[in-house]
């Protein structure tokens, strides 16, 4: 199994600010997503971070406003731009070697 | 596109079975999945099956799919008060996942 952790935890922010969301995998894996939990809701997914070109974006979601980066094989960024309070929610990290995918324990980003 | 449901609580007495359901749409579907998060916690992933199986059992857990009725379920043997969570159904056939609403399960003492 892969272990996942994520930085910051947890942040509050002012709005029109940017927050940039690290994960790290404890081994190399073939691929890396980012998802968004809205306060009470499900998982819902953001983009496909690729390694070594541009992520790939799921509808209702752009490049402007999450950039994604991966730079290598176990690490992917997530920047939330020009925050408003409708993007506090939990973003979560997930990586899959195969058939097994994994979460990390979330960042829960409050925009004031 | 693809659409997961699942019935949103159950409630259940302790040590008896307990059965979250789930149903969806799109039949290329590879990996269904299960995971549970506690309050405040990330996803743990319970356990999951490949589409050509019908039957998964480890340990406590038991996953059934029905294939033709597009039907996946996860029974949980003699429910202990930590197994209260939300259990999340997920589906994949391009390594992204689609997930259901989740069902929050209660357990009684």
């Amino acid at each position: 199994s892969a272990v996942i952790s994520q930085k910051p935890s947890r942040d509050i922010c002012q709005r029109g600010t940017s927050l940039t969301i690290q994960c790290q995998v404890d081994s190399q894996v073939t691929m890396m997503f980012w998802y968004r939990q809205q306060p009470g809701q499900s998982l819902t997914l953001i983009a496909t971070a690729n390694q070594g070109s541009e992520a790939t974006y799921e509808s209702g979601f752009v490049i402007d406003k999450f950039p994604i980066s991966r730079p290598n094989l176990t690490f992917s960024t997530l920047t939330v731009s020009n925050m408003s309070p409708e993007d506090s929610s939990i973003y979560l990290c997930s990586a899959s070697g195969g058939s097994e995918q994994y979460f990390g324990p979330g960042t829960r980003l409050t925009v004031t | 596109g693809e659409d997961v449901e699942q019935s949103l609580f159950l409630s259940v007495r302790e040590g008896d079975s307990s059965v979250i359901n789930c149903t969806y749409t799109d039949s290329s579907s590879t990996y269904l999945y299960w995971y549970k998060q506690e309050p405040g916690a990330g996803l743990q992933l319970l356990t999951y099956i490949f589409s050509n199986m019908d039957m998964k059992q480890d340990q406590r857990l038991t996953v059934l799919l029905n294939k033709k009725d597009k039907h996946l379920s996860l029974r949980i043997a003699d429910t202990q008060t930590g197994d209260s969570a939300i259990y999340f159904c997920a589906v994949s056939n391009t390594g992204k996942l689609i997930f259901g609403q989740g069902t929050t399960l209660q357990v009684k003492p």
